[in-house]
């Protein structure tokens, strides 16, 4: 059963357009909320987290969005760059899971220059 | 500093083998995570391990195993390779604090193929 469920499932965005990822969870347990960025023949990379007392982080160009009621949350990419693009995964835990990410399927982003 | 390493980077095996995978942890982390990537899937965790011991584990078969040694560094072992194991093992790393581990960084993987 996943726990974590992202769409869509690829995305192809123009340079300078946004992105929007977005994943909704089952488990009202879960406080840690963080994206991944996934470069081929590359281990994931920690992009942005958040956790659920606050609604909304932003970081550079990356907006993490967060619905506690609806138990869905979004990553906005905003003036997307061919750089940019990747596979993305958003994930969740909850306090005393020692950490266990639960990921969802992923989105692979192609930025069109 | 050097993130987190996991050796070696491709491997092929036949099936009913065994294997073994290594990551060494990003300096001063404690704890390390071994994750399962099939192709065009997110991370599945298999399990965790803190002061050389399996803390947390995943939906995964007893042939897979592992070990930390006193030095944070780990292994993971796999038996009698089925070809649904084919997948890209990643190593993440963390710092544990209480029950909450802080941020987690993943290495390169290591590309297992069994035929």
């Amino acid at each position: 059963q996943q726990q974590v469920k992202q769409s869509p499932q690829s995305l192809i965005v123009q340079k300078g357009g946004i992105s929007i990822i977005n994943c909704a969870y089952e488990n009202t347990a879960f406080d840690y909320f963080p994206w991944y960025q996934q470069f081929p023949g590359k281990g994931p990379a920690l992009l942005i987290a958040i956790r659920p007392d606050v609604s909304e982080k932003k970081e550079g160009r990356f907006t993490i969005s967060f619905n506690k009621s609806a138990k869905q949350f979004s990553l906005h990419i905003m003036d997307s760059q061919p750089g940019d693009s990747a596979t993305y995964f958003c994930a969740a835990s909850f306090p005393g899971s020692w950490g266990k990410l639960q990921f969802g399927a992923g989105t692979q982003v192609v930025v069109t220059p | 500093d050097a993130g987190v390493t996991q050796s070696p980077t491709h491997l092929i095996k036949t099936r009913g083998q065994q294997v073994t995978l290594r990551c060494s942890p990003k300096s001063g982390h404690d704890t390390v995570s071994w994750y399962q990537q099939a192709l065009g899937q997110g991370p599945q965790f298999i399990f965790q391990y803190y002061e050389e011991e399996e803390r947390q584990r995943g939906n995964f078969p007893d042939r897979f195993s592992g070990h930390q040694f006193p030095n944070y560094s780990s292994e993971l072992n796999v038996n009698a390779l089925l070809l649904g194991d084919s997948a890209l093992y990643l190593c993440a790393s963390s710092v544990l604090r209480g029950m909450v581990t802080d941020t987690q960084y993943f290495g390169p993987g290591t590309r297992l193929t069994v035929l």
